[in-house]
């Protein structure tokens, strides 16, 4: 398996553009996270989904964020419209959802909003 | 509610000096915690798990109940132990629900100096 696969890797957006975050995680996992990372918050969790159904989105800051997962092997992360404070590395993870067992991270996408 | 602290944003020692990255959790039922780490431009990656007790790269880590502490030790360091190192804990958001959420401290940035 090629491990969680995050794309793009970088993205620049001009401020009020939609902005998607697209994540294949590694199959036959059914727990999968979305995180944002920043120098002032650390690593925060935006939303998790366990068998393709949002279980906590308490993180997502707001509602210009959204997160979905049509299946098993595909979640996306839209901000729509994007500000500058949305500059940050999204990472996705994902596990077999058991309790204690590793979670396993994409390379994240750099996201720079200007 | 659960929530991992971590207070140090920044630990620099010298090659050679023990190195402690601390950890705090709060949790009301019984915690399962990791620790994970991110050297430059990689992806996170599990460094060790409580369950385990194992040592990992030298590096060891006690769950502490009474102190609802985890912290992270390594008797000598090293200067490829530089790196982001994250403290995680898995728990359940509702009683029976199944699926765990996996909650990340801010993160400590260990600079080893040569």
């Amino acid at each position: 398996d090629a491990g969680v696969i995050q794309s793009p890797r970088h993205e620049v957006t001009e401020m009020g553009q939609e902005v998607t975050l697209r994540c294949k995680p590694i199959s036959g996992h059914n727990s999968l996270f979305w995180y944002r990372q920043t120098m002032m918050r650390g690593l925060e969790l935006l939303i998790y989904f366990n068998n393709n159904v949002p279980i906590d989105d308490s993180g997502m800051p707001e509602d210009r964020f959204s997160a979905k997962m049509p299946n098993a092997s595909f979640s996306t992360l839209k901000i729509q419209p994007s500000e500058p404070r949305d500059s940050a590395v999204y990472f996705c993870a994902s596990s077999d959802g058991l309790r204690n067992t590793e979670a396993f991270f994409g390379q994240g996408t750099r996201l720079t909003v200007v | 509610a659960q929530r991992v602290t971590q207070p140090e944003k920044l630990l620099s020692v010298f090659k050679g000096a023990p190195v402690e990255l601390k950890c705090n959790y709060s949790y009301s039922g019984s915690p399962e915690l990791f620790w994970y780490v991110q050297y430059s431009r990689q992806r996170l990656q599990l460094l060790l798990r409580h369950i385990s007790r194992e040592s990992i790269k030298g590096f060891t880590a006690d769950l502490n109940k009474g102190e609802t502490s985890f912290h992270l030790k390594k008797p000598f360091a090293q200067e490829e132990d530089s790196a982001m190192y994250y403290c995680a804990l898995s728990g359940q958001r509702d009683s029976g629900a199944g699926s765990y959420q996996l909650t990340f401290g801010k993160g400590t940035k260990l600079s080893v100096i040569p």
